[in-house]
């Protein structure tokens, strides 16, 4: 069965450092991949979507940016987090076909 | 743009009473619609979705395309059923990328 993880879990960053989140999914080949930040009383805000391996496409500008360098494998960063970075980030995947999203448990990040 | 909306952002009912989560969206055509649920620690999961027109926990919703509405409905609420519900709209202008677009959401509190 499939499967989606991210990690870490958890992250507190002081401002003006780099970020790196990581979301794997297993189980699937050539899923659509996306990238969520979910914060309260605005609901999901979809950040980056891909369909393919170094394909992305973003949806917001912003001061982070997303990579894809493996099939399953799909990337946040920020090479200098700011304050309004803070959030709940969340990993999605799609087959393509049903058009549900499956999401993992999701990244707290805490900038200081 | 299409947008969700979900006019409340709380909603407190006390066990057996009826429940309704509102949800609107903006689209003429005919949209592809979700509700989502996210329980206490728990992952974001699919609740149930237009098409498939099934009662899933005893939730319904029935798209009503003159008013742009897909409510969510359970006539005798449990206490288990607290949790943050999202409407989502499929993005029917995002072809292969199957791009959904997230209400704010809905905290259901169900009290004994």
């Amino acid at each position: 069965s499939q499967t989606i993880h991210q990690w870490p879990a958890t992250l507190v960053q002081p401002v003006g450092s780099p970020l790196s989140l990581e979301c794997t999914v297993e189980g699937t080949s050539n899923p659509n991949l996306y990238w969520y930040r979910q914060a309260a009383g605005r609901g999901l805000q979809l950040l980056f979507y891909s369909v393919g391996i170094g394909q992305i496409s973003s949806e917001v500008p912003q001061n982070l940016s997303a990579s894809r360098p493996q099939d399953r494998q799909f990337i946040l960063s920020s090479k200098k987090l700011l304050l309004s970075d803070s959030g709940f980030y969340l990993c999605a995947w799609g087959d393509g076909v049903s058009n549900e999203q499956f999401f993992g448990p999701g990244t707290r990040l805490t900038v200081l | 743009a299409q947008r969700v909306t979900q006019p409340e952002k709380l909603l407190s009912v006390f066990k057996g009473a009826p429940v309704e989560l509102k949800c609107n969206y903006s689209y003429s055509g005919s949209p592809e619609l979700f509700w989502y649920v996210q329980y206490s620690r728990q992952r974001l999961q699919l609740l149930l979705r237009h098409i498939s027109r099934e009662s899933i926990k005893g939730f319904t919703a029935d798209l009503n395309k003159g008013e742009t509405s897909f409510h969510l409905k359970k006539p005798f609420a449990q206490e288990e059923d607290s949790a943050m519900y999202y409407c989502a709209l499929r993005d029917p202008f995002s072809g292969g990328y199957n791009k959904l677009i997230f209400g704010a959401g809905t905290r259901l509190a169900v009290h004994p």
